[in-house]
C-alpha cells in the first residue's frame, strides 16, 4: 500500500515561530503537494515539486515555502506563523503524468496562538 | 479565477437510499474529474474518477457522470450504507499553463441507519 506519513497530527505553536511540517512518501512518486484544508473552502494548493529541489507555487503560497532535498521528503515551512495559518495540512504525492491518483497522509491539525 | 462549485454541502440519507452529489466547473481546459472521500481522522481518498473523453463511469455502488457543455459532474451513490458517511470532495484538473487541480469545497454526507 501507498504510504504518505505526516510527521505529526497535530501541532500548537506560538505566533512568531517557524514550523516545519515533514511529509514523507515511500512510492518514489515524482510529484509532491501541500494542500490546507478550511472548512467551506476546501483543499487549496499551496506548494508543488515534480522532482527533488523543484518547486512550484500553487494558490496560496503566501507566507509558507517549502523543502525537497530528498524524492521522499516534501517539507512545508511556515516562516513567521500566525494565527490564520490555523488549519489542517494536508500532503500528497502521486506519479509524474496527468491522470494520476493523489495519495494524501492523514492530516497535520496545527493551531497557531 | 478558475473555480469548482460543490453542492449541496450537506446532505442526509436514509440507508438504502441514493445519494448525489453535483459540482460545476469553470475552467473549460478541464478534462480530469476525479472524486475524493475523507473519513473523520484520515485523508482524503480516490474513489473514482473520469476523463473527459467519457460521459459515464461506473464501480460497483458509485457512479460519476460528467456534461463537458454544461461543465457539469456528479456523483451517484446507490445502496447507501452507513459507512459511505464521510466528506466528498470533487476535483477538476487541467494542464494548460502547468498541471493544476482545483477541489470543490466538499460535501458532508450522513447515512442514518
Amino acid at each position: 500500500d501507498v504510504k504518505v506519513t505526516q510527521s505529526s497530527r497535530y501541532l500548537v505553536k506560538r505566533t512568531g515561530e517557524k514550523v516545519f511540517l515533514e511529509c514523507v512518501q515511500d512510492m518514489d512518486h515524482e510529484n509532491m503537494f501541500w494542500y490546507r484544508q478550511d472548512p467551506g473552502l476546501g483543499l487549496r494548493l499551496i506548494y508543488f515539486s515534480y522532482d527533488v529541489k523543484m518547486k512550484e507555487k500553487g494558490d496560496i503560497p503566501e507566507g509558507y515555502s517549502v523543502s525537497r532535498e530528498k524524492k521522499e521528503r516534501f517539507s512545508l515551512i511556515l516562516e513567521s506563523a500566525s494565527t490564520n495559518q490555523t488549519s489542517m495540512y494536508l500532503c500528497a504525492s502521486s506519479y509524474r503524468g496527468f491522470y494520476t491518483e493523489a495519495f494524501f497522509g492523514q492530516g497535520t491539525r496545527l493551531t497557531v496562538v | 479565477g478558475e473555480n469548482v462549485e460543490q453542492h449541496p454541502s450537506t446532505l442526509s440519507v436514509q440507508e438504502g437510499d441514493s445519494a448525489v452529489i453535483k459540482c460545476t466547473y469553470s475552467d473549460s481546459a478541464s478534462n480530469y474529474f476525479p472524486w475524493y472521500k475523507q473519513e473523520l481522522g484520515k485523508g482524503p481518498q480516490l474513489i473514482i474518477d473520469i476523463r473527459s473523453n467519457v460521459g459515464e463511469k461506473k464501480d460497483q455502488r458509485i457512479a460519476v457522470t460528467l456534461n463537458k457543455t454544461a461543465k457539469h459532474f456528479s456523483l451517484h451513490i446507490t445502496e447507501t450504507q452507513p459507512e459511505d458517511s464521510a466528506v466528498y470532495f470533487c476535483a477538476a484538473t487541467s494542464n494548460t499553463g502547468g498541471f493544476k487541480t482545483i477541489f470543490g469545497a466538499g460535501t458532508r454526507l450522513f447515512v442514518k441507519a
